[in-house]
């Protein structure tokens, strides 16, 4: 059975950084991209990173502009999102979801979701 | 970047009854090579993770009931929900992933009871 578990949301105070996590099991982790989006209170889904299979290839929405790096450890079978000087608008409920078949393809399985909140 | 839209932001639709929402994107997202639309919808409600529920613009997931259909092609594309249950109260999501960057979601539309 597929499952996703993100992890390592919290509150952070702006212009500081967070890691979040996306720990993977039940599929064979390496051959699948992964992709991460958000959901900021009261409005809609928004995607912000994806990464290959191999870690070759990576993804990012415009906003995140150069402040977030997404990476992969296959041994470890997590995705990490490492997200620096954020926001108050980054936040948001984060979700990893597994790219079908590479990383153009729908989303087939999703995580719970991460809250991560940035105020002072 | 193509953007994609979708109408109307919400509805109400009395149980029973059809529900279609509508999703427009900037470009089209019908491959040639194997005429194929890379085009998603999903069903997204509170406290829970957002659900596949059509790949390729019309081909239902495993276990979603054959109430839901997709329709379309190029750059205009349906949803609809043949008659409307209580639990299909939700927000539902067009997405496309043709091209860069390879997640784009329409805003949403909220279906509600009448």
């Amino acid at each position: 059975q597929v499952h996703l578990v993100e992890s390592g949301g919290g509150v952070v105070q702006p212009g500081r950084s967070l890691r979040l996590s996306c720990a993977a099991s039940g599929f064979t982790f390496s051959t699948y991209a992964i992709h991460w989006v958000r959901q900021a209170p009261g409005t809609g889904l928004e995607w912000v990173a994806a990464i290959s299979y191999d870690g070759n290839t990576k993804h990012y929405a415009d906003f995140v502009s150069g402040r977030f790096t997404v990476s992969r450890d296959n041994s470890k079978n997590t995705v990490y999102l490492q997200m620096n000087n954020l926001r108050a608008e980054d936040a948001a409920v984060y979700y990893c979801a597994r790219g079908n078949s590479g990383i153009y393809s729908q989303f087939d399985y999703w995580g719970q979701g991460t809250q991560v909140t940035v105020s002072s | 970047d193509t953007v994609m839209t979708q109408s109307p932001d919400s509805l109400a639709v009395s149980l029973g009854d059809r529900a279609t929402i509508n999703c427009k994107s900037s470009q089209s997202v019908l491959y040639s090579s194997n005429n194929k639309n890379y085009l998603a919808w999903y069903q997204h409600k509170p406290g829970q993770p957002p659900r596949l529920l059509i790949s390729w613009a019309s081909t239902r997931e495993s276990g979603v009931p054959d109430r839901f259909s997709g329709s379309g092609s190029g750059t205009d594309f349906t949803l609809t929900i043949s008659s409307l249950q209580t639990e299909d109260v939700a927000v539902y999501y067009c997405q496309q992933y043709y091209s860069s960057p390879p997640g784009t979601f329409g805003q949403g539309t909220k279906v509600e009871i009448k």
